[in-house]
């Protein structure tokens, strides 16, 4: 089955502590893309990679780091700068940055 | 830059009835896509329609179909035939055609429907 897969799906922080949210894909595509959901809003863009070993900001990228050593996998890390990081966090990827983004199922990051 | 207003924070609908959720955006460009999007309480966004701002013909998937008013700047969701299935948050979201790669999301409207 081709999918995009989050682990895990829930994750708790505790204060001062850097986390990693997993994102992995096996559709083949090059873009990949972080997405965070806060209560009554809609999803706003962390960051992207277009391709391997690259990867740029999106709106609200402080607070956060990502890495891309392969075309299946996006990690995000929330370090402890970012200091409201309860969220939903979203993975999505497309076949390219002008095509259609599919998302995975979420992690849920709840701080302790 | 673009942004995405969806009015209706909460819609009802009789199961098989017709709802219409309204998506207003604002924008410069001439080229971009359109895109409703479905998030039931599993939470995973799922792609629902999508439209391309040059194509004058309405985007249609099956129940879905979508009134996409390019001088008004709307884009409003038909769903036929309502089903209980339906029922979950939609958003609406725009892209540009000129290589910026984010996904502009409206704040979503929670879709019930009455059985």
């Amino acid at each position: 089955d081709g999918g995009i897969t989050q682990s895990p799906k829930y994750l708790f922080r505790k204060e001062g502590q850097n986390v990693t949210l997993s994102c992995e894909q096996n559709l083949n595509h090059d873009a990949m893309y972080w997405y965070r959901q806060d209560p009554g809003q809609g999803l706003r863009l962390i960051y992207y990679s277009q391709i391997v070993n690259d990867f740029q900001k999106g709106d609200i990228a402080e607070g956060y780091s990502v890495s891309r050593e392969k075309k299946e996998s996006f990690p995000l890390t929330v370090t402890s700068a970012q200091k409201n990081p309860t969220a939903f966090y979203l993975c999505a990827s497309s076949v390219g940055v002008q095509e259609t983004q599919y998302f995975g199922p979420g992690t849920r990051l709840l701080v302790l | 830059a673009q942004t995405v207003t969806q009015s209706q924070p909460e819609m009802s609908v009789q199961e098989a009835e017709t709802v219409t959720l309204s998506c207003t955006y604002d924008t410069s460009e001439s080229d971009y896509y359109l895109f409703w999007y479905k998030q039931p309480p599993s939470r995973q966004m799922i792609l629902v329609i999508r439209q391309e701002a040059y194509k004058q013909q309405n985007a249609t998937e099956n129940r879905f179909s979508v009134n996409f008013q390019k001088a008004a700047k709307s884009f409003s969701l038909k769903i036929s035939d309502s089903q209980l299935g339906d029922a979950a948050m939609y958003f609406c979201a725009y892209r540009s055609a000129f290589g910026n790669e984010k996904l502009t999301f409206g704040t979503g409207t929670r879709l019930t429907i009455i059985p």
